[in-house]
């Protein structure tokens, strides 16, 4: 079975800055896909950025960018010039290989940004 | 990207009675997903409903208390049955990106209160 794990309930940060959100996971399955996704307020969950387990290149998508740690099976979110609208909670994902889709959550990360 | 749509987007219900919600997709798409998500928490898988078949059940949800439907590629039911305060919860439809079957799109959900 897989696990998702988010150590950090809630966090800061001003605008303009930086922060990142930490997830660890576990996994049996040897190709595998990670996700952040972001919950603002609307309740609308909208994919941030996404991760193959077999690429080692760390994904990038403009403001938003990851560190990927295979083996010691991390997965942080690194947000650049943070700004108002990243206000959401944050989840971090996971998809097995042959899951087609099923994902597995974390419990979520609360981000509030301050001006 | 998929356009998809839940009905109702909120509902207070009473105890013992039952709520269909309904998700439509702009595209057809092979296999739908319900999650639930309780209050403050993460999402949780309930089911993978594919058009044609009996929808998979994750551990902990059953058909009876959760029945759902897949008439076409296009929309997918779920009904919460006898609910009870516990019910209480946002219920999200998604849909797996044809041909990145690990990147999912989700619905705006459906915020059910029973009381």
């Amino acid at each position: 079975a897989q696990t998702v794990t988010q150590s950090q309930p809630e966090m800061s940060v001003q605008e303009a800055e930086t922060v990142t959100l930490s997830c660890t996971y576990d996994t049996s399955e040897n190709n595998y896909y990670l996700f952040w996704y972001k919950q603002p307020p609307s309740r609308q969950m909208i994919l941030v950025i996404r991760q193959e387990a077999y690429k080692q290149q760390n994904a990038t998508e403009n403001r938003f960018s990851v560190n990927f740690q295979k083996a010691a099976k991390s997965f942080s979110l690194k947000i650049s010039d943070s700004q108002l609208g990243d206000t959401a909670m944050y989840f971090c994902a996971h998809a097995g290989g042959t899951s087609y889709g099923k994902l597995t959550f974390g419990q979520g990360t609360i981000l509030t940004v301050h001006p | 990207s998929a356009v998809i749509s839940q009905k109702p987007s909120r509902d207070i219900c009473q105890r013992g009675t039952s709520l269909t919600i309904q998700c439509q997709v702009d595209s057809q798409v092979t296999m739908m997903f319900w999650y639930r998500q309780q209050p403050g928490q993460s999402l949780t898988l309930i089911a993978t409903a594919n058009q044609g078949s009996e929808a998979t059940y994750e551990s902990g949800f059953v058909i009876d208390k959760f029945p759902i439907s897949r008439p076409n590629l296009t929309f997918s039911t779920l009904t919460v049955s006898n609910m009870s305060p516990e019910d209480s919860s946002i219920y999200l439809c998604s849909v797996n990106r044809e041909f990145y079957y690990n990147e999912q799109f989700f619905g705006p959900g459906t915020r059910l209160t029973v009381l």
